[in-house]
């Protein structure tokens, strides 16, 4: 069965180090999104994109970013984490035109 | 986008049917009315959309009203595992962009 998965699940890492969060799909889609859901509070759209080689920013992508090189992946980068950016992050897939977004089970990362 | 005004918490007993309400009082012509839900720790899960006329899967029900500036989520027999939180998102066209814009949602607990 197709599926979106995240890894890792939970991440601790030190305040300014790089940290990258997969994300892989084997839906097929062509659009492919990035959140963040801070405790008690909805979800905010990071990046996302639209294809290979196309990338937007989303509500909130400062101290973040990502890059599409296939249609399956769409890895988020923190590229110097801050305790600001601790969170769940979730990925989501859909297809061309359809609102419709199938998500990922979240990782949860910790910047200390 | 069309903003979206949920009540903040609603609680129902089990087996009973759970109506959600939505206002969406700029929605424009073009625009649908999706349905999402978080369950703890999860990410969302897509329930149903709809456009002008009223929607039912096996999921839920949606009922648009004919100004279509309100709706309302239909569980028809709720169960303690439908307890989540409850979004009512609006989004132009399918041909359009597919970014979805998550609220605070309502929370639904569902008592025994």
């Amino acid at each position: 069965d197709a599926e979106i998965t995240q890894s890792p699940r939970h991440k601790i890492t030190e305040t300014g180090r790089q940290v990258t969060l997969a994300c892989h799909q084997t839906w097929n889609h062509n659009n492919m999104f990035w959140y963040r859901q801070d405790l008690g509070h909805g979800l905010r759209l990071i990046h996302y994109s639209y294809g290979v080689q196309d990338t937007n920013k989303g509500e909130v992508s400062d101290g973040y970013s990502v890059s599409r090189s296939n249609t399956e992946d769409l890895p988020l980068t923190l590229e110097s984490a801050a305790s600001s950016q601790t969170s769940v992050y979730f990925c989501a897939s859909s297809r061309t035109g359809s609102g419709e977004q199938y998500f990922g089970p979240g990782t949860r990362l910790t910047v200390t | 986008d069309a903003k979206t005004t949920q009540p903040t918490s609603m609680d129902c007993a089990e087996g009973r049917a759970a109506n959600l309400p939505c206002n969406h009082s700029t929605i424009s012509g073009n625009e649908y009315v999706y349905w999402y839900r978080q369950i703890h720790s999860q990410g969302p899960q897509y329930i149903i959309h709809g456009l002008k006329n009223n929607e039912t899967n096996e999921m839920a029900s949606l009922i648009i009203t004919e100004d279509r500036k309100s709706s309302t989520l239909i569980l028809p027999h709720a169960t303690l595992r439908d307890t989540a939180v409850y979004y009512c998102i609006v989004l132009p066209d399918q041909t359009g962009a597919n970014n979805l814009f998550f609220g605070t949602g309502t929370r639904l607990t569902v008592i025994p």
